[in-house]
């Protein structure tokens, strides 16, 4: 079984220009998340996908993030205007959550922004 | 928000030891997965718990669903050089609707 996709695997980018990361969840995975991982700390959630609709995105920076899954499998999450404090790993997961089956969550393998 | 206090930050331990570390909260938790990280990709799930009292193992390593729900360990036996790492223990709070809630992870290096 095929794993989390994202791309690309490493960004470096300057303040205040945008980029955008892609994400490709484990095939009848009805749930995605984007995590967000600072050096040397846990992932933090930003955002949840059930299908195609937005479960929760309470620590989403929403004035510069945004991110869809407008058909319910593949997911972009984008960043504009980038700030130097965006630089992290940022990391896709998905879980088969339907009808409470499981929560057990499968992390790709990320994507490293450096924001200059 | 959740809260998960894991221990200990980090460990510098010989091949061939056993390593030991735990999570705990003040929350109560329906589920509490282990994930490992190595540098440059994503966790890699290693065990999941779901019911109080379980103990799951996967290989050399064992996992533990506390008693009170409010805690977990992990132990490693007979480390290997492959063990380097970083472990998370990720917890999901009763009515957390699938959100997780991460440790801040545990650094084991294993000295051959």
């Amino acid at each position: 079984e095929a794993g989390v996709a994202q791309s690309p695997r490493y960004k470096i980018i300057e303040k205040r220009q945008s980029v955008a990361f892609w994400c490709n969840p484990i095939s009848g995975h009805a749930t995605l998340y984007w995590y967000q991982q600072i050096l040397g700390q846990g992932p933090k959630l930003l955002i949840q996908f059930q299908n195609n609709g937005v479960v929760d995105d309470s620590q989403l920076p929403k004035d510069r993030f945004s991110a869809e899954r407008l058909k319910g499998v593949d997911s972009t999450l984008k960043i504009q205007p980038a700030k130097l404090e965006d630089s992290a790993v940022y990391l896709c997961a998905s879980s088969f959550n339907i009808g409470g089956a499981t929560s057990e969550q499968y992390f790709g393998p990320g994507t490293r922004l450096t924001v200059t | 928000g959740q809260q998960l206090n894991q221990s200990p930050q980090s460990m510098f331990i010989q091949e061939g030891e056993d390593v030991s570390m735990n999570c705990t909260s003040s929350s109560i938790f329906n589920t509490w997965l282990w994930y490992k990280q190595d540098p440059g990709e994503g966790p890699v799930l290693l065990i999941a718990l779901y019911k109080a009292g379980e103990l799951t193992s996967n290989g050399r390593l064992t996992a533990q669903f506390g008693i009170t729900r409010k805690d977990s360990f992990l132990n490693i036996s007979a480390s290997i050089p492959s063990d380097v790492g970083i472990y998370f223990c990720a917890g999901l709070p009763v009515g957390s609707n699938y959100k997780l809630t991460f440790g801040k992870g545990t650094l084991l290096t294993v000295n051959p």
